[in-house]
């Protein structure tokens, strides 16, 4: 098993650009999360999703858009990136069922907004 | 609104010695998660608390819960240098998948 898988590693961007980062996991989890790690904030939650067809907002999901079309995939769009939104961006996954919901979390995408 | 706070922030410390990272949380809450991260890698969970009174040890360290001070306890017994790392703690609101991760603490062993 691959787990939860991110692509791109690293990206630069200039304000306005748009871009996707891709998020995929090969455990049959149902529920997907995306956070941002900004130095002394720890992680915040962006979006997270329950399942295909399910999404919702998490703490800051202002400029970032997600959909889930597939249990596999849960994309999050940046519509016109904004030197704000410099971070790392982690994409995480656990299953929904029981009481235990570890996330497994996916190696980061490192966006760098010029 | 949920909000998670650890404390220390950053914790420098001798090897050999013991020390307690703290997570206080908002709101009711029935699980605790403990996770780590080495600089520039991902998040790995360490320990998933269920239960007021729920303790998990693995090697040197120790997570303890309870519900009912909504607090959470990390103790390192005779850190190593291998458990310099960020430590973060995290609370998934009773009912929902919203996870709310506290500010990390950064620790750093000192041979």
């Amino acid at each position: 098993n691959a787990g939860v898988t991110q692509t791109p590693k690293f990206q630069v961007l200039k304000t306005g650009q748009s871009m996707t980062l891709q998020c995929a996991q090969d455990m049959n989890h149902e529920y997907m999360s995306w956070y941002r790690q900004d130095p002394g904030m720890g992680l915040r939650l962006i979006h997270y999703s329950v399942g295909a067809g399910i999404t919702d907002q998490g703490e800051v999901p202002n400029g970032y858009n997600v959909s889930r079309s597939t249990t596999e995939d849960f994309p999050l769009r940046l519509l016109s990136a904004a030197p704000s939104q410099t971070s790392v961006y982690f994409c995480a996954s656990s299953s929904g069922a029981g009481s235990v919901k570890t996330q497994y979390f996916g190696p980061g995408t490192r966006l760098l907004v010029l | 609104e949920l909000k998670v706070e650890q404390n220390p922030l950053f914790l420098s410390m001798q090897e050999g010695k013991n020390y307690t990272i703290y997570c206080n949380y908002s709101t009711t809450s029935d699980r605790l998660y403990w996770y780590r991260q080495d600089p520039g890698k991902s998040l790995e969970s360490l320990f998933v608390l269920l239960s007021n009174g729920a303790v998990k040890q693995e090697g040197r360290l120790m997570a303890s819960l309870d519900t009912k001070a909504r607090l959470s306890t990390l103790h390192i017994t005779a850190a190593v240098h291998d458990l310099s790392a960020t430590y973060f703690c995290a609370v998934d609101s009773r009912g929902t998948y919203k996870y709310i991760f506290g500010t990390g603490t950064r620790l750093k062993v000192l041979a």
